[in-house]
């Protein structure tokens, strides 16, 4: 069974930084790129950051571009968003998502992963 | 702003037949990436609704269904059921100058009537 688990969240300041992590079993890691997710209070899915199975692509949304950098530890099973300067608009549940591509890239015009298999989230509050 | 547009809500009574539309541009659905759909309740994990444009994964029932056409996508639902309500998001891929980036629609909410 795929399970996704991701911790990390909590209360922040704004400028202040967390670092999110996702734990990953039933399935084998290092063979699917993986994404993060993101729901703000009353807002809809946000795609904030995906990783290829190799992380030789990875890519940003333009909101957290600078600010955010995702990665990967395949020997763990795991998957990881630092954040710094954070601000309030981060605030929000982030998904860990398992993506259905196994290319060397988040995707191309000929495949277009999909999120297969999502975590349950982990709330993270910016604020003073 | 979303890079894919979807009407904030749509309704429909018990039985009936609704429509969600996903509008997107020459850089992502038009480029020719799949747009995929997500069934979501807040606060929990989205679920995946249909795949490739028009594919239900194991266990989604054949009331869901879904196209793609241009610069467009659909999801049509029949036969309503109260458990539908949900909100519900397209998904696909923008084409950029550092590659291929994820990209949602802004969500459309079903309420069952």
């Amino acid at each position: 069974e795929v399970q996704l688990v991701e911790s990390g969240g909590g209360l922040v300041q704004p400028g202040r930084s967390l670092r999110l992590s996702c734990a990953a079993s039933g399935f084998t890691f290092d063979d699917y790129a993986m994404h993060w997710v993101r729901q703000a209070p009353g807002k809809g899915l946000e795609w904030v950051s995906g990783i290829s199975w190799n992380s030789g692509d990875v890519g940003y949304a333009d909101s957290v571009k600078g600010r955010f950098t995702i990665s990967r530890d395949n020997a763990k099973n795991s998957l990881y968003l630092q954040m710094n300067s954070l601000r309030a608009e981060d605030t929000a549940l982030y998904f860990c998502a398992k993506s259905s591509g196994e290319g060397p890239t988040l995707a191309s015009y000929d495949s277009s992963p999909f999120f297969d298999y999502w975590g349950q989230g982990t709330l993270v509050t910016v604020s003073s | 702003q979303s890079v894919l547009t979807q009407p904030p809500s749509v309704s429909g009574a018990p039985g009936q037949r609704v429509t969600i539309s996903c509008t997107g541009s020459s850089s992502n659905i038009g480029a020719g990436y799949d747009v995929h759909w997500y069934q979501h309740l807040p606060g929990t994990a989205p679920k995946l609704l249909i795949y490739g444009s028009s594919n239900r994964p194991s266990g989604v029932p054949d009331r869901f269904s879904g196209s793609k056409s241009g610069t467009s996508a659909s999801l049509a639902i029949t036969g309503l059921q109260a458990e539908d309500e949900a909100d519900y998001y397209c998904q696909s891929y923008d084409s950029s100058l550092s590659g291929s980036r994820g990209v949602f629609g802004g969500g459309t909410k079903l309420t069952v009537l």
